[in-house]
């Protein structure tokens, strides 16, 4: 069965820092995709990053970095220099074909505190 | 605005009443998904439909709850006799064709309140 752990309910940090949100996935599936999502307050889902199994490619975009490594099943999201308005849940999301169509594990959040 | 489009974006009820929560996808998409986001908690799967078909339910209470997605109009969501427990956010989400490359796309919620 699919599973997406975020052990880190919350984390506070002050501004400028660094911080990392871990997320780590169990699946049965060789062709799975990964997704970040940001809920501000304002309670919306905000998409950040979709990556497929077989692309294991750091990437960057701007303050947002993420690191996936299939070894040990984590795809941790890192943001540089925090701001304020990084104050959010972020959810970790995991997508497989079952049964032939798509289905969506979302873990259950890690709400990031940005002090300024 | 060509994206998901939930309504309303809040709803009040008071116990034992029904709670209708609208859906409407991206255009081009016949594939709808439910998801309830209790309190301080993640998203759960609810309900995954076709164009007239429900393909899974398997994340739905089997009592008070349904959805349908008829050939023409939005997805509807419907709880029936709601309860304090049934109070949450239940996003919505489309893609084109269910397929594990495609994306869901989210609506910004409903945030149902049972008084």
């Amino acid at each position: 069965a699919q599973k997406v752990t975020q052990a880190q309910t919350e984390i506070s940090v002050v501004e400028k820092e660094d911080v990392t949100l871990d997320c780590v996935y169990e699946t049965r599936d060789t062709t799975y995709y990964l997704f970040w999502y940001k809920q501000p307050p304002s309670g919306e889902l905000v998409f950040l990053i979709r990556r497929n199994s077989f692309d294991e490619q750091n990437e960057i975009s701007g303050r947002y970095s993420w690191n996936f490594q299939k070894s040990t099943s984590s795809f941790n999201f890192t943001i540089t220099a925090s701001q304020v308005v990084d104050s959010a849940v972020y959810f970790c999301a995991l997508s497989e074909a079952l049964g032939g169509y798509q289905k969506v594990t979302f873990g259950t959040g890690t709400k990031l505190q940005v002090i300024p | 605005n060509a994206g998901v489009m939930q309504n309303p974006r809040h709803l009040v009820r008071r116990r034992g009443q029904e709670a209708r929560l609208r859906c409407s996808p991206m255009k081009g998409h016949s594939h709808v998904y439910w998801y309830r986001q209790l309190p301080e908690e993640g998203l759960k799967f609810m309900v995954y439909l076709q164009k007239e078909n429900i393909i899974d339910e398997s994340g739905m209470p089997k009592e008070r709850f349904s959805a349908e997605f008829p050939k023409e109009g939005p997805s509807i969501l419907r709880i029936q006799q709601v309860v304090r427990g049934d109070s949450a956010a239940y996003f919505c989400a489309s893609s084109p064709e269910g397929r594990v490359n495609q994306p869901q796309h989210f609506g910004d919620g409903t945030r149902l309140s049972i008084l």
